[in-house]
């Protein structure tokens, strides 16, 4: 079974830019995570979408959305990027959410310039 | 905010050695999960652990949960070169069925296994 593929895998963005990023679940899983990682803050909750809906959100602001489509792919949209955006963009799938197990992708590394 | 704070920070050992990092958290669970991380990378699930659990097995895995403690504890027997890596931990405190996946991670321990 094929895992969770994220793209691109790397990106270097100016400040002010926006960003998309994609990411493909495991086959048959309804659940996308997305997470950030950085040094200084470690893995942080960005939101989580189940079924094209919104479920959970982190402590984020605004600028940072996301959607989820019928096939339960997902993008992650960051706009007017920041220096302090530069991180590692992690999904996760999980066939219902919570209590099952979650399988993270590469990620996407961001670079905001 | 993180739930977790892992224990130690960083850990060095010879391989063949026994790795054990520890995990504690703050509010009621449903269930705490281990990942690896190798170099920046993606998370590679290890093993998930549910709240009515004590200690679970994997291959050289092994997990304990207590949760009157709020901790839990990851021991990688018989380390090789390959187990070099960051171990967290992270915490599926959701209450209600629909309440959906967001874990909340711990900092990691940096695990450094010497040929």
């Amino acid at each position: 079974k094929a895992g969770v593929t994220q793209t691109p895998r790397y990106l270097i963005k100016t400040r002010g830019q926006q960003v998309t990023l994609s990411c493909s679940p495991i086959s048959g899983h309804r659940s996308v995570s997305w997470y950030q990682q950085t040094p200084g803050q470690g893995l942080q909750f960005l939101f989580e979408y189940f079924s094209e809906t919104q479920r959970n959100k982190g402590n984020f602001p605004g600028r940072f959305s996301g959607r989820q489509f019928s096939n339960s792919r997902s993008e992650m949209n960051v706009s007017t990027l920041e220096l302090g955006d530069s991180a590692l963009y992690l999904c996760a799938s999980s066939l219902r959410g919570s209590a099952t197990e979650a399988f993270f992708g590469q990620g996407t590394r961001l670079t905001v310039v | 905010s993180q739930q977790g704070e892992e224990d130690p920070q960083a850990l060095s050992i010879q391989e063949g050695e026994n790795a054990t990092m520890n995990c504690s958290y703050k509010t009621s669970i449903n269930n705490l999960q281990w990942y690896r991380q190798n170099s920046g990378r993606g998370l590679v699930h290890l093993i998930l652990i549910r709240s009515n659990e004590r200690e679970k097995h994997s291959g050289r895995l092994r997990v304990t949960l207590d949760t009157s403690k709020k901790s839990s504890s990851l021991l990688i027997t018989a380390s090789r070169a390959a187990d070099t890596a960051s171990y967290f931990c992270a915490t599926d405190a959701g209450m209600i069925k629909a309440a959906g996946n967001k874990l909340t991670f711990g900092g990691g321990t940096r695990v450094l296994v010497k040929p």
